[in-house]
């Protein structure tokens, strides 16, 4: 059984550009949620996406957005990029996104360096 | 708010020693508690999931002990080995969907 796949794996930007990042969840998966890991913040709550719907979100500004799509694959878009948007981006996948049941299954990440 | 800490930052022991690591979280009423692993530029691998009914969970040479009234979570590592050396992250659900990582704990098993 596949895992969760991201891609990119590795980005370039530079400031004022927008990106786009994709998750394909394990088979079967519909929940996606995205999480921001950098060396001062830690692991930080992006949004949770189930069927096609933002279920959650953290407390991140509006240029942080996402999508699902009906095949439960996942994409996030960050606009106007700043240099302290240059983190590890993680998506994990679950069957429902029940965190009292679920496990959580991640990706290997999508490193964005912002230049 | 949900606020999750883990004790110590870094841990450097030779190989075959038994070692304890901590976590902590403010708000006893969670959902669950995870503890993952992280290796140098990877992604999360989960060990070890928690419920708040249970007291602990075992796999192989890992045991993770929780007590919800006092805030507190241990994962047990018995006789370490050079390729347990990651980062491991113990994360609180506290909140519908989503969870509370904490600040990590890297480890290094000398050979």
């Amino acid at each position: 059984k596949a895992g969760v796949t991201q891609t990119p794996r590795y980005l370039i930007k530079t400031r004022g550009q927008q990106v786009t990042l994709s998750c394909s969840p394990i088979s079967g998966h519909r929940s996606v949620s995205w999480y921001q890991q950098t060396p001062g913040q830690g692991l930080q709550f992006l949004f949770e996406y189930f069927s096609e719907t933002q279920r959650n979100k953290g407390n991140f500004p509006g240029r942080f957005s996402g999508r699902q799509f009906s095949n439960s694959r996942s994409e996030m878009n960050v606009s106007t990029l700043e240099l302290g948007d240059s983190a590890l981006y993680l998506c994990a996948s679950s069957l429902t996104g029940d965190t009292s049941t679920d496990t959580q299954y991640f990706g290997p990440g999508t490193r964005l360096t912002v230049l | 708010k949900q606020e999750v800490t883990q004790i110590p930052a870094a841990l450097s022991v030779p190989e075959g020693e038994n070692l304890v690591l901590n976590c902590s979280f403010t708000d006893s009423a969670i959902y669950n508690l995870q503890w993952f692993r992280q290796d140098p530029g990877k992604g999360l691998t989960s060990l070890l999931l928690i419920q708040s009914s249970q007291r602990e969970q075992t796999s192989g040479r890992l045991n993770a002990s929780l007590d919800k009234s006092s805030g507190r979570s241990t994962l047990y590592i018995a006789a370490s080995q050079p390729g347990d050396s990651a980062t491991y992250l113990c994360a609180v659900a506290s909140g519908t969907y989503k969870y509370i990582f904490g600040t990590g704990t890297r480890l290094k098993v000398l050979a």
